[in-house]
């Protein structure tokens, strides 16, 4: 078995709210990745989770706030988010962060929407 | 110059044709290689790794040329549900970890 779940599917926020992402799997996987796709683009990377320890943030900017609270969970938290962070947010997840060949298998998504 | 380039086609073929797609990357500390299916709307699904002996799946067919820093997915007799958009993906050290780099994607659309 080879899912990752995300919740919510679909998010509308304000730009003065407070949101969370949630993704979660049960493959043993020990890194989990956001990521973030616009229309027509690919995904690109936010951050990356070795073995619970945040190991890459690509610059995000602070508003976006993720956490690691076991090897089975990532959540990313948003505050005070801006209309261009409307996107498909991805999650993913590895079996070895350290090994080149590690598949990464994407979680379905949510659709974030920022008004 | 992107790190990983592939042509954003669309490729419009009919039923049952073959259809090969590119791909470059210009960071030779690349250590791996997948191709990803995306559907419109829905996330990047695996396809397949990319292997320098190539490999075989099905109709697919994926070749890996170190080298000249090419890779390479044949796909035979086309079906409708092979139209997405195909990513080509490098895997290398990104500092602390293995990170993912996307090509663009190209179109694939599949004709009755």
């Amino acid at each position: 078995d080879t899912e990752v779940t995300q919740t919510p599917k679909h998010l509308v926020m304000g730009m003065t709210n407070k949101k969370s992402l949630k993704c979660e799997q049960h493959m043993g996987h020990r890194a989990m990745y956001w990521y973030k796709q616009k229309a027509k683009k690919p995904p690109e990377l936010m951050f990356v989770y070795s073995y619970e320890k945040l190991s890459i943030n690509e610059s995000v900017p602070s508003r976006f706030s993720p956490e690691c609270p076991n090897s089975s969970l990532l959540n990313l938290h948003l505050h005070a988010l801006q209309p261009e962070d409307s996107a498909l947010y991805l999650c993913a997840s590895s079996q070895d962060p350290g090994l080149a060949g590690s598949e990464q298998y994407f979680g379905p998504g949510t659709r974030l929407t920022v008004t | 110059r992107k790190e990983v380039e592939q042509d954003p086609g669309p490729f419009n073929v009919p039923e049952g044709a073959t259809v090969a797609f590119n791909c470059t990357y210009s960071n030779s500390a690349s250590q791996s290689f997948f191709w990803y299916r995306q559907d419109c709307r829905k996330e990047p699904k695996l396809l397949m790794s990319v292997y320098s002996s190539g490999n075989e799946d099905g109709r697919f067919t994926a070749q890996l040329n170190r080298a000249s820093q090419y890779i390479s997915l044949l796909i035979r007799d086309s079906k409708l549900s092979d139209s997405a958009t195909y990513l080509c993906v490098v895997s290398r050290y990104g500092g602390a970890t293995n990170k993912l780099i996307f090509g663009t994607g190209t179109l694939l659309a599949v004709q009755p």
